[in-house]
Formats: C-alpha cells, sequence, structure tokens
C-alpha cells in the first residue's frame, strides 16, 4: 500500500512570497490532516478534512494560510505572503477512521 | 498548544539497554498513542492505549497509562541502534479525530 505523499520535499523561499504543498492521502482515506511541526516540537494541527470538508480548522491562521481538498483526496495547503515565522516542517496526514493516522515525509519549509 | 509534556526530553543509552520515557498530560482523554519519528522523515504510528486500559505490549514496546495522574510511559526493551529516533506521545478526546502531540523524546541508543 502505497504512504501519503507529499511535495515537494524542501522549499526555500524569501518572506513575502508565496507558497504552496501538496498531499496525496493513502487511498480510501477520508479523513486528511495537516499539521505543522516546529524545530523540537510535536507537530500542531492547522486544520482537518472529512472528505472535502474542512471540519476542524480553529488553528490556522486564516489571513494568511488557506486549504483546499477539492473532491475529498488530495489537497493543497497554501500560505500568502509567508514571513520568517512559517518556517517548518508541514506534515500531511490521512485516516482511514478514528485514532490511527498516517504521516507523510513532511514539507521542510526555509523562509529567509 | 501542546497537550503532552515528554520527559526526559533527551535521553542516551547504549544499545541493548531498556529506555523509559513517559508523557504527562492536562485533559481527559479517549486514548494515547505513541509515534516514533526518525531524522528528517513523517511520524510512525506505534501502539494506542485506551483510556479504559492500563497495559499494552507490542514486540520490545510496552506502554501503560494512569488516568488518574494523567501519565503514561513507554519502555523500548533491548534497545537497537534502529531505536534512535524521537518519540511523541498524542492524546485524543471522544471522538478520535484529533491529536494533540507532545514535544517528544529524543532517543540515541549507541553501539
Amino acid at each position: 500500500e502505497a504512504g501519503v505523499v507529499q511535495s515537494p520535499r524542501y522549499k526555500i523561499i524569501e518572506k513575502k512570497q508565496p507558497v504552496a504543498f501538496w498531499c496525496n492521502p493513502i487511498s480510501g482515506h477520508n479523513t486528511l490532516y495537516w499539521y505543522r511541526q516546529n524545530l523540537g516540537q510535536g507537530p500542531e494541527l492547522l486544520i482537518r478534512y472529512e472528505n472535502e470538508e474542512a471540519v476542524d480548522d480553529s488553528q490556522l491562521p486564516k489571513d494568511r494560510f488557506s486549504a483546499e481538498r477539492l473532491k475529498g483526496v488530495d489537497s493543497t495547503l497554501k500560505i500568502q505572503p509567508a514571513e520568517l515565522g512559517d518556517s517548518a516542517v508541514y506534515l500531511c496526514a490521512s485516516s482511514p477512521r478514528a485514532y490511527e493516522q498516517y504521516f507523510g515525509p513532511g514539507t521542510r519549509l526555509t523562509v529567509t | 498548544s501542546q497537550q503532552g509534556e515528554e520527559d526526559p526530553q533527551a535521553l542516551s543509552i547504549q544499545e541493548g539497554e531498556n529506555a523509559t520515557m513517559n508523557c504527562s498530560y492536562k485533559t481527559s482523554i479517549n486514548n494515547l498513542q505513541w509515534y516514533r519519528q526518525n531524522s528528517g522523515r513523517g511520524l510512525v504510528h506505534l501502539i494506542l492505549i485506551r483510556s479504559n486500559e492500563r497495559e499494552k505490549h507490542s514486540g520490545r514496546l510496552r506502554v501503560t497509562l494512569d488516568t488518574s495522574k494523567k501519565s503514561s510511559s513507554l519502555l523500548i526493551t533491548a534497545s537497537r541502534a534502529a531505536d534512535t529516533a524521537s518519540y511523541f506521545c498524542a492524546t485524543s478526546t471522544v471522538g478520535g479525530n484529533k491529536l494533540v502531540f507532545g514535544a517528544g523524546t529524543i532517543l540515541r541508543v549507541k553501539s
């Protein structure tokens, strides 16, 4: 079974530039999550989708972050404009049901 | 915000020794999970223990849960160099769809 796929793996941008991350979850997994992981910390949830509906986006900084999951499969997370403090690893995870989540390798973002 | 706190922040042991990591959390939970993260990689689910369970085993892993103290421990027996990684506890409330992670314990196993 293929795992969660994320791209790109690494991204370096200058502040104020836009950036987008892509995630393809495991086939059949209805729930999709985006997390941000700062250095030396655990992941923090940004947004959770059930199929194409965002059911928990309370932690998403909506002034600059946006996400979509068209057709309830792939998802894109966007930051516009990026700030220095956005440097982190952005993780996507999917789940077939409650409890166990399967994580992708993440995208390491560096904002200079 | 982080729900749990892991202790210790970092642990260095020799191959073959046991490693114990602790996790404390703040609110009532439905279950608690442990994940491993190798450097530069995503997280891998290790084990889940429900709030009505006190102990669970999986291979060389042993997890305990004390809901009265809001704490859990992960024991890795007969550690190997390949166990070198960061270990995170994550708690889930009723419904089970949202995980809140702690800051993690960095484990280094020296061969």
